[in-house]
């Protein structure tokens, strides 16, 4: 079974810009969550997302969006990018969100904003 | 509310065992969990606990869990140099979202 798949891997923006990031759960799966990952911060909930329903959000600026298709793809928007938005952005998969159900997580997309 | 704390370091030879240790405060967390990090890499579901279990084994990984001192330890036998990496404990609320802790670098020295 493959596993979680995020697009692109790596990419360099400038400040002001936008960036669109993608990920594919693993087969079956229903849930996908984002989280971002700092040095300073170390790894912070973005949002989840079922069956196209965000159920939660954590403590970031509007800039930061998602979105569910009916296949459970997701994706992440950063709009007007800051310096502090450099980071990777994690994707993670499970069946239900719940606390029951695993959470299998993508290799990253490291953003590098300058 | 929701604060998962870990010791940052740990150092280990080659054959020893690994204690990795974690404290949480949220008394509703109902999993916990362990995941590796590897460079450049995400992160690798090790295992988990449910929070009414006290000990769960799994190969060379054995996770206690001391609910009421919300202590959560992670024990790798026989470490070995792959083993070298940052270690994550997590904890689940019900909310549809982990809480990590700052994560645990350990090196595994021959």
């Amino acid at each position: 079974k493959a596993g979680v798949t995020q697009t692109p891997r790596y990419l360099i923006k400038t400040r002001g810009q936008q960036v669109t990031l993608s990920c594919s759960p693993i087969s079956g799966h229903r849930s996908v969550s984002w989280y971002q990952q700092t040095p300073g911060q170390g790894l912070q909930f973005l949002f989840e997302y079922f069956s196209e329903t965000q159920r939660n959000k954590g403590n970031f600026p509007g800039r930061f969006s998602g979105r569910q298709f009916s296949n459970s793809r997701s994706e992440m928007n950063v709009s007007t990018l800051e310096l502090g938005d450099s980071a990777l952005y994690l994707c993670a998969s499970s069946l239900t969100g719940t606390g029951a159900s695993e959470q299998y997580f993508g290799p990253g997309t490291r953003l590098t904003v300058t | 509310g929701e604060d998962v704390e870990q010791s940052l370091f740990l150092s280990v030879r080659e054959g020893d065992s690994s204690v990795i240790n974690c404290t949480y405060t949220d008394s509703s967390s109902t999993y916990l969990y362990w995941y590796k990090q590897e460079p450049g890499a995400g992160l690798q579901l090790l295992t988990y606990i449910f929070s009414n279990m006290d000990m769960k084994q799994d190969q060379r990984l054995t996770v206690l869990l001391n609910k009421k001192d919300k202590h959560l330890s992670l024990r790798i036998a026989d470490t070995q140099t792959g083993d070298s990496a940052i270690y994550f404990c997590a904890e689940s609320t019900g909310d549809y979202k982990l809480s990590f802790g700052a994560g645990t670098t350990v090196t595994v020295r021959a």
